[in-house]
């Protein structure tokens, strides 16, 4: 069975500065796709960054980016010059071709002002 | 705006009551979900549905319910059969179950807690 694995349960950064959270996860098969999801205080949950299998490229969107390594079974998210607004819980989540998504267990996140 | 609504925000229940917990979306999605959110753990998905009239069990279906009888509308009873109800609970919804994107959209969740 696919799992995802979030090994720190928190981290804390300096705010401006630069932190990675890290993401490992256990699967068989060769196209599913990768997410990253936020969750504020406020609790609604939204997207963050998505990475398809397939493609090379780490996935980038504005502050966030992502280390995909698929050999290694890996998707960190890097986050650059971070914000008060950053601060959150961040779930990686994984999802085969037909299948639902399975969720890691999240890594809280506290910017430092 | 577009998005989903979740009601109520805090809900409070006696042992061996059921209640229901409404998740309505303008989003014009097909598929929606009920996920279930404990400290420390994952999201875990408890019933999903992909089209109006049906509907799948997820991971953690026992004592619970649901029906999808509009496309807007999902609702989750739990039950009194649930063991451990108290629990965050998050409706989430998507333009097409299967291949597509994969995003899901959330509302702001429900919080129950068992007297």
């Amino acid at each position: 069975a696919q799992t995802v694995t979030q090994s720190q349960p928190e981290m804390s950064v300096q705010e401006a500065e630069t932190v990675t959270l890290s993401c490992t996860y256990d699967t068989s098969e060769s196209d599913y796709y990768l997410f990253w999801y936020k969750q504020p205080p406020s609790r609604q949950m939204i997207l963050v960054i998505r990475q398809e299998a397939y493609k090379q490229q780490n996935a980038t969107e504005n502050r966030f980016s992502v280390n995909f390594q698929k050999a290694a079974k890996s998707f960190s998210l890097k986050i650059s010059d971070s914000q008060l607004g950053d601060a959150a819980m961040y779930f990686c989540a994984y999802r085969s071709a037909w299948d639902q998504l399975i969720w890691g267990a999240g890594t809280k996140l506290i910017i430092k002002p | 705006d577009g998005g989903i609504t979740q009601s109520p925000k805090y809900l409070f229940r006696k042992e061996g009551q059921n209640v229901t917990l409404s998740c309505e979306q303008n989003l014009n999605h097909d598929a929606m979900y009920w996920y279930r959110q404990d400290p420390g753990q994952g999201l875990r998905l408890i019933y999903y549905s992909q089209i109006v009239n049906d509907f799948q069990k997820g991971d953690i279906a026992e004592g619970y319910s649901v029906s999808r009888e509009k496309k807007e509308s999902f609702p989750l009873t739990v039950t009194s059969a649930q063991k451990n109800p108290t629990a965050f609970y998050l409706c989430a919804s998507s333009r097409a179950a299967g291949v597509d994107t994969g995003e899901l959209f959330f509302g702001e969740g429900s919080r129950l807690t068992v007297l």
